[in-house]
């Protein structure tokens, strides 16, 4: 079955420098990779997300990169700002399994200090 | 719309006991999920379902059970409790269509003592 590891697990960065997070996934039949943050003692939450069809995806100050070759995918955030601080979890699926499973990466603890 | 609503918010069960977890979504949706959440862990897929009537195994399943009678809810059942299954537990639930976006509820935290 799909593996998704994810590093670091923690992150500590200065505010406004870049924030960059790494996973590598196992199947290479997935073909749909999201990312979620998660607030302390929130919900996660859906920010990005990105399909096999592309290298790359853009919003505002979080892009996430996608090279299919070498099975991995990353989130990076630009300019951060301390509400960026939260754990980020990425995801694995098979758009198209009849089941939509995600198969979560073990989360990253970001810190953006003032 | 209130999205994924999950009750209890917490719980605290002695060894041995059972107790449900209702998960409701008013999305019509018919994907819904439950996860568990354990530090340094991420979330991991229990059990699943892919419409009304239908349940299937995730990753880690062994000690619950699962119901979905009515579409926009989805019970996780612990018949006896372990302190093993203390944990924080989400629900998800998604269209199925082109990309699967879950929606998350907003956890139940459950210790089992």
């Amino acid at each position: 079955g799909e593996n998704v590891e994810q590093h670091p697990s923690t992150l500590s960065v200065q505010e406004g420098d870049s924030a960059v997070i790494k996973c590598t996934y196992s199947d290479s039949a997935s073909n749909y990779f999201p990312w979620y943050k998660q607030e302390l003692g929130k919900r996660p939450q859906l920010i990005i997300d990105i399909r096999s069809n592309v290298g790359e995806k853009k919003d505002q100050r979080i892009a996430v990169t996608l090279n299919k070759t070498a099975k991995h995918f990353s989130l990076h955030i630009t300019e951060t700002q301390p509400e960026d601080s939260a754990v980020y979890f990425c995801a694995a699926s098979i758009a198209g399994d009849s089941s939509y499973k995600l198969i979560f990466g073990s989360g990253t603890r970001l810190l953006v200090r003032p | 719309n209130a999205g994924v609503t999950q009750t209890p918010k917490f719980r605290v069960l002695k060894t041995g006991q059972s107790m449900t977890l209702l998960c409701a979504q008013d999305m019509n949706h018919e994907y819904m999920y439950w996860y568990r959440q354990d530090p340094g862990m991420g979330l991991r897929l229990i059990h699943y379902s892919v419409g009304e009537g239908t349940t299937a195994k995730g990753e880690v399943p062994d000690g619950y059970n699962v119901s979905r009678l009515k579409k926009q809810n989805f019970l996780l059942g612990l018949e006896s409790a372990a302190p093993s299954q203390t944990s924080v537990y989400f629900c998800a639930s998604s269209n199925g269509l082109g990309e699967n976006i879950q929606y998350f509820g907003a956890g139940t935290r459950l210790s089992v003592l």
